[in-house]
């Protein structure tokens, strides 16, 4: 089975700052890896995502997020944050086989202040 | 395409009352899921299907039913509605192809009381 932990409940930076989101995930077999962004009373969109290949992805708004296979880590990183970045960010793992279902972790709020 | 539909966006019922959160897609994708998400808890896996007439439990079944009668629709039916169930409700779909995304509907919020 497995599971993922992102380690910060909440992260509040000045606009134009960086920021990292961190995610660890567990797992016995090879995963795909997803980042999901929810902003205010919307569903999730998703941001970007590992399947193979190179282990730096990005996204089209600036984000990326490097897979690290030792470190069984995703952790997601902006170099300079706007006030519209502020969302709920979701950290995602699947087992690499079509169909398989997500397994969330419980969430990063961004918080971006100017 | 609208992608993935829910309805309704919001609903209080009382305590065993019984409803059906409605979940179509129109991208003709085999695969359907419903979530729920509580604060601070990211998404649970409710039930899901992989096509039309098959349907499986994920980590949350308990209190919900499930069908699948034609690609496009997934409805999810609370049969005794519990405090518990208080959640909002999030359907998704993803098609077996290279992209294993998984598209999400804009949710149901529900309050039981």
């Amino acid at each position: 089975a497995q599971s993922v932990t992102q380690l910060d409940s909440q992260v509040p930076v000045f606009e134009e700052a960086p920021v990292e989101l961190r995610c660890n995930y567990s797992s016995s077999v090879s995963v795909y890896l997803f980042w999901y962004v929810q902003y205010p009373n919307q569903g999730l969109q998703l941001l970007l995502k590992y399947l193979s290949g190179s282990t730096l992805v990005e996204s089209i708004n600036g984000f990326e997020a490097e897979f690290n296979k030792s470190q069984t880590s995703f952790h997601l990183r902006k170099p300079s944050v706007h006030i519209s970045d502020t969302a709920e960010y979701f950290c995602a793992v699947s087992e690499n086989q079509a169909g398989t279902a997500l397994i969330f972790g419980k969430g990063t709020t961004l918080s971006v202040s100017s | 395409n609208a992608g993935v539909t829910q309805t309704p966006k919001f609903r209080i019922l009382k305590i065993g009352q019984s409803m059906t959160l409605q979940c179509t897609q129109d991208m003709n994708h085999n695969y359907m899921y419903w979530y729920r998400q509580d604060p601070g808890m990211g998404l649970k896996l409710i039930y899901y299907s992989v096509g039309a007439g098959i349907t499986d439990k994920g980590e949350v079944p308990n209190g919900y039913n499930v069908s699948r009668s034609t690609t496009e629709d997934f409805p999810l039916r609370l049969e005794l509605a519990a405090p518990s169930q208080t959640s909002v409700y999030f359907c998704a779909s993803s098609y077996p192809g290279l992209s294993y995304e998984q598209y999400f509907g804009p949710g149901t919020r529900l309050t039981v009381t």
